[in-house]
């Protein structure tokens, strides 16, 4: 099993440009979450799906959109990247939404210039 | 406002010593809490839940320690080696939405 797999690992995009980060998870969870982590704030919520089919706001959800493509796939795009949106994001899954374990993937380290 | 804090500075310590990390809380009472270890580079991965009604939970060399009328959590790691050197984060979940982290500390074991 490769657990929580996320692409691509890297990026660098101009101010304007949009992308969608990938995630997948392969543990059969029906609840997924994108964070970010920037130096000194934790890993900070942008948006979670607890099951397939919804989708719900974080702490930080402005400037991006979800979908939650199917249960094994949740994407993350920013439609117009800002040098504030430069950061590492983690995708995340688990059995339930608040369930004990959460697993995470390597991350996607964005740079926005 | 609701807050989770955790030393921003580095903990250095001696190979064999016992490792405290504090995880500080205000403003949530939380179903449980949990430890994760993040390597440089790479996503947390968890270690340790203890929930409200649990004072203390053991696993291996870890053990952690929930006081909700203080609204702290310890983590020990006990005769600690090189290869624990990592960013250590505490996360809450309090019944709704997601678990809320706090910022790491992290923690440097000296040969």
């Amino acid at each position: 099993n490769a657990g929580v797999t996320q692409t691509p690992k890297f990026q660098v995009l101009k101010t304007g440009q949009s992308m969608t980060l990938q995630c997948a998870q392969d543990m059969n969870h029906n609840s997924m979450y994108w964070y970010r982590q920037d130096p000194g704030m934790g890993l900070r919520l942008i948006y979670y799906s607890a099951s397939e089919g919804t989708t719900d706001k974080g702490e930080v959800p402005n400037g991006y959109n979800v979908s939650r493509l199917n249960k094994r796939e949740f994407s993350l795009r920013l439609e117009s990247a800002a040098p504030s949106q430069t950061s590492v994001y983690f995708c995340a899954s688990s059995e339930l939404a608040g369930s004990e374990t959460q697993y995470f993937g390597p991350g996607t380290r964005l740079l926005v210039l | 406002s609701q807050k989770i804090e955790q030393n921003s500075e580095a903990l250095n310590i001696q190979e064999g010593k016992t490792a405290t990390l504090t995880c500080n809380y205000t403003n949530y009472s939380p179903a449980y809490l949990q430890w994760y270890r993040q390597d440089p580079g790479r996503g947390p991965v968890f270690l340790l839940l203890i929930r409200e009604n649990e004072k203390e939970k053991r696993k291996e060399r870890l053990k952690v320690t929930f006081d909700t009328t203080l609204k702290q959590s310890l983590f020990h790691i006990t005769a600690s080696q090189p290869a624990d050197s990592a960013t250590y984060l505490c996360a809450l979940w309090t019944g709704r939405r997601a678990l809320t982290f706090g910022s790491g500390t992290r923690l440097q074991v000296q040969p």
